[in-house]
Parts: structure tokens; C-alpha cells; sequence
């Protein structure tokens, strides 16, 4: 079945980087694009961004504009993830999840980034 | 960027119960609206796309129905797996793709 593994724990420093892995199973990363979104202590849930199937096309949400990478190695079945200037703001849960018409479906365990001053 | 508003932000209720919770859009979206139910500690699950199409396996008490900048998901029944913050999320590959700010559900 189709599942998407994420990298385990993390903690940086303070404008450090950041780099989360997404593995796919059951799917061609190719054939999809992949959504990441993540979730700090006790908040909502914030969208970060995607990246189209090709590898061609990326959106990110405006306030991560230039701080933030998505990327694909077709050859790896991964989707990755690089936030950079980091802060304790940063400190979440990071989400990769892949895009169907219907939506992000299914999502990856999560990622739990701690940043530290 | 289209913002998405969520109320209530919190709704107590009981097993059997019917609630709705209401998501705006701040400019119209069609019906490129889904939504979400997330558990603690759990990723967020996918309930409902393009505003009122059930995803495979969610069971029938869940519905969705809205187009343009009104949407509202209506649990018809509530049971107690059902307990859980719900959010709705306009997507589409043009925009960012904005999440509302949840409704949590807890139990009366």
C-alpha cells in the first residue's frame, strides 16, 4: 500500500538548517506531487508548500519565501524538505503528505524539529 | 492570499448529537475545499474533497456541502471515535494552499 516514511527527530541551533526526508512506498514519487505542512506545540496546522511531480514546479507559502527548498530524487522514491535561518518559531511537527486531485492523501508519521537557541 | 476562517474554534457535544462546523473563504475557491481530522499525535487524516465528496472508507454521517466562500462540514451522528479537531483547507496548484485554524471537538 502506499505509504511515505519521514526522517526521524531533529535538533538544530538557532539558524541552523534543516533537512526532512519523505520516502515512498507503493507509488513512484514521479507520478505525484508531495505537500509538506507542519504544526508547532499545541497550534494549527500551517501549509509550507509543494512540488509538482515533474520536479519542475514548486509553491511555497509567502512567509517561507526564500528560506525554505522542496525537492524530489526520482531515483530514491524521496521527497525533501529544507528550512534554513532557523528559529525557535520553527520548532513543529513537519508533514509530508502526497497531492492527489482529492487532496493530500495519505500523510507521512511526522517530524519533530526542535530548534534551540 | 485567500484566507480560510474556521468557527467555532471549539464546539462541545455528545455522542448522538448533530454539528456543523462552518469554514469561509476570503475570496471564492469553487469547490476546491477539503477537510481534515486530526487525533493527537496522529497526522492529519483526509475526510472530504472537493467540498462534499467522501473520501473512500470515511463512514456516512460525515458530509460536506459549500461552494465559493461558505462551506460547512455536518457530522449527522456523533460517535465517540469522531472527537477530534477538524480543518478545512482550500487547495488547489495555483495558490498557497491555506488551512483554517481548526474546531476542536470535545466531548460535553
Amino acid at each position: 500500500q502506499v505509504q511515505l516514511v519521514q526522517s526521524g527527530a531533529e535538533v538544530k541551533r538557532s539558524g541552523a538548517s534543516v533537512k526532512v526526508s519523505c520516502k515512498t512506498s507503493g507509488y513512484r514519487v514521479s507520478t505525484y506531487g508531495i505537500t509538506w505542512a507542519r504544526q508547532a506545540p499545541g497550534q494549527g496546522l500551517e501549509w509550507l508548500g509543494w512540488i509538482s511531480a515533474n520536479n519542475r514546479n514548486t509553491q511555497y507559502a509567502p512567509r517561507f519565501q526564500g528560506r525554505i527548498t522542496m525537492t524530489t530524487d526520482t531515483a530514491a522514491n524521496t521527497a525533501y524538505m529544507e528550512l534554513r535561518s532557523l528559529t525557535s518559531d520553527d520548532t513543529a511537527i513537519y508533514y509530508c503528505a502526497r497531492v492527489l486531485p482529492a487532496g493530500a492523501i495519505p500523510w507521512g508519521q511526522g517530524t519533530l524539529v526542535t530548534v534551540s537557541s | 492570499d485567500i484566507q480560510m476562517t474556521q468557527s467555532p474554534s471549539t464546539l462541545s457535544a455528545s455522542v448522538g448529537d448533530r454539528v456543523t462546523i462552518t469554514c469561509r473563504a476570503s475570496q471564492s475557491i469553487s469547490t476546491w475545499l477539503a477537510w481534515y481530522q486530526q487525533k493527537p499525535g496522529k497526522a492529519p487524516k483526509l475526510m472530504i474533497y472537493r467540498a462534499s465528496t467522501l473520501e473512500t472508507g470515511v463512514p456516512s454521517r460525515f458530509s460536506g456541502s459549500g461552494s465559493g466562500t461558505e462551506f460547512t462540514l455536518t457530522i449527522s451522528s456523533l460517535q465517540p471515535d469522531d472527537f477530534a479537531t477538524y480543518y478545512c483547507q482550500h487547495y488547489d496548484n495555483y495558490s498557497p494552499n491555506t488551512f483554517g485554524q481548526g474546531t476542536k471537538l470535545d466531548i460535553k
